[in-house]
C-alpha cells in the first residue's frame, strides 16, 4: 500500500520557470491537500480539494494553480517560479466523509529551491 | 480565528524518560480535533495522535499520550520511556469542525533524545 505518492522529490527552478508536482493516493480518500513547510512556520495550506471536481484556495494561494485531476491525482503548479516560493512541499489526502476527526495522510514531501 | 501555539523551540530529554511537549491552541468552535505529527530528519511526515473536542478520556497510541485539558486549551503530547529514535520535530495541529477543510499547525518542537 503505496498511501500518498508525490513526485519529484527535489527541483532547482531558475526565476521565472514552470513545474507541476504531482500527487497521487491509492487509500479512496476524497479529499487532498497541497502544503508548503517554512523554517519557524509550520506547515500552511496552499490549495486544497474536498471532493473530485471542486477546488478551494487556503492560506497562501498566490502564485500557485492546481487541478483535482480525478479522485486519484491532485496536482500542484507553478506558472513562474519566484524564490519565495522555495520550500519544502507536501501532497496529502484525508478521509472526511463519516468524521472531520479523519488525520492528514502525507507524501514525502518536495523539496524546491528558486534560484 | 485558529491558532496552534508550541512555545518550546527545542527540547531535550534522556533516553528512557518521559518528556512532554507543550500544545495550546485558540478556537471558538465547540467541535474540534487536535493531532500531532513527528517529522524526523528524513522529512516525512509521520501521524502520531489524535483527541476530539468532546473525547472525555485522554487518548493514547502505545508510548505516546495526549494530555488534554478542555478548559486551559491545552493538548500535550506525552512520550514515555524516550527513545534515540523519537529524536524529530513534532508538529501539533487542529482542525475545526467549522472550519472547513484546513488543518491548522503550529511552529514545531524540535526534540532530541540524549543516550
Amino acid at each position: 500500500n503505496a498511501g500518498v505518492t508525490q513526485t519529484p522529490k527535489f527541483q532547482v527552478l531558475k526565476t521565472g520557470q514552470s513545474m507541476t508536482l504531482q500527487c497521487a493516493q491509492d487509500m479512496n480518500h476524497n479529499s487532498m491537500y497541497w502544503y508548503r513547510q517554512d523554517p519557524g512556520m509550520g506547515l500552511r495550506l496552499i490549495y486544497y480539494s474536498a471532493s473530485e471536481g471542486t477546488t478551494d484556495k487556503g492560506e497562501v494561494p498566490n502564485g500557485y494553480n492546481v487541478s483535482r485531476l480525478n479522485k486519484r491525482e491532485f496536482s500542484l503548479r507553478l506558472e513562474s517560479a519566484a524564490p519565495s516560493q522555495t520550500s519544502v512541499y507536501f501532497c496529502a489526502s484525508s478521509d472526511h466523509r463519516t468524521t472531520f476527526l479523519s488525520p492528514l495522510h502525507f507524501g514525502n514531501g518536495t523539496r524546491l529551491t528558486v534560484t | 480565528a485558529q491558532k496552534i501555539t508550541q512555545t518550546q523551540p527545542g527540547m531535550f530529554v534522556q533516553e528512557k524518560e518521559a518528556v512532554t511537549l507543550d500544545c495550546t491552541y485558540d478556537t471558538s468552535d465547540q467541535s474540534y480535533g487536535l493531532f500531532w505529527y513527528k517529522q524526523p530528519s528524513s522529512g516525512e511526515m509521520i501521524f502520531l495522535i489524535y483527541q476530539g473536542s468532546y473525547d472525555e478520556q485522554n487518548a493514547t497510541e502505545g508510548r505516546y499520550s495526549l494530555n488534554f485539558q478542555k478548559a486551559r486549551k491545552s493538548a500535550n503530547l506525552v512520550i514515555s520511556a524516550s527513545q534515540l529514535g523519537d529524536s524529530a520535530m513534532y508538529f501539533c495541529a487542529m482542525r475545526a469542525d467549522n472550519y472547513g477543510q484546513n488543518f491548522v499547525f503550529g511552529p514545531g518542537t524540535r526534540l532530541s533524545v540524549l543516550p
